[in-house]
């Protein structure tokens, strides 16, 4: 089965800081993987996939299968980008994809 | 676009009675549903998906008598928390999309449920 972890439940930077959140798979096919953002008291939404290979809001993230890690990583962080970090990888499972997400990291950043 | 809504946001419950939360996907034609659930610091848990039309199809470990789920329109699929008891207390969250295996899901603002 697949799984994602996360090994980070919290993570403090400062303001201008670099900041890299871990995120590791285990999947036996091919992975896709994303990462979803949460602000405070807001719905889950999408940051970043792998295969578009994008940069939102300053973030990357790098899927290395020889690791099978998909780390997301900013080079200098704002207060904004506090907020609860999720990795998830989609698989197809029957008739439908499913999202096996990660216990999450929440960043916090200080001024 | 691509605006999923919940209702409600909070409902508290006694033990043993029933509770109906919506999921509404407002402009948009939803497949395909799928329902979640977040226990406080945890990750989100896929307890089922359901396609239009047809019945849903329930992870393992979760109980179909108990997650009664009803995906009777294109806009609106429901989860029903039969006999819920003090254990059911969680967030419950859930996605839609477009196609009907679900390649791209939208989520929605999650409805938190007490059963005191």
């Amino acid at each position: 089965a697949q799984r994602v972890t996360q090994p980070e439940k919290l993570l403090s930077v400062f303001k201008g800081a670099p900041v890299e959140l871990k995120c590791n798979y285990s999947y036996s096919g091919s992975p896709e993987l994303f990462w979803y953002v949460q602000y405070s008291r807001q719905r889950l939404q999408l940051l970043l996939r792998h295969i578009s290979r994008e940069s939102i809001k300053g973030f990357t993230a790098d899927l290395n299968k020889g690791e099978t890690s998909f780390h997301l990583k900013k080079p200098f962080a704002q207060e904004e980008d506090s907020a609860m970090y999720y990795c998830a990888l989609r698989v197809r499972g029957g008739s439908n994809y499913k999202l096996t997400f990660g216990k999450g990291t929440l960043l916090t950043v200080n001024p | 676009g691509a605006v999923v809504s919940q209702h409600p946001s909070w409902v508290i419950c006694k033990s043993g009675t029933s509770v109906k939360i919506e999921c509404r996907s407002l402009d948009f034609q939803a497949t395909t549903m799928f329902w979640y659930r977040q226990f406080p610091k945890q990750s989100l848990m896929l307890m089922a998906t359901s396609n239009e039309g047809s019945k849903a199809t329930y992870e393992q470990g979760v109980e179909k008598d108990k997650f009664l789920i009803n995906h009777a329109s294109l806009t609106l699929s429901t989860l029903t928390v039969t006999s819920a008891h003090p254990e059911d207390s969680s967030f419950y969250i859930c996605s839609a999309s477009l196609d009907r295996v679900g390649y791209e899901q939208y989520f929605g603002p999650g409805t938190r449920l007490t059963v005191t």
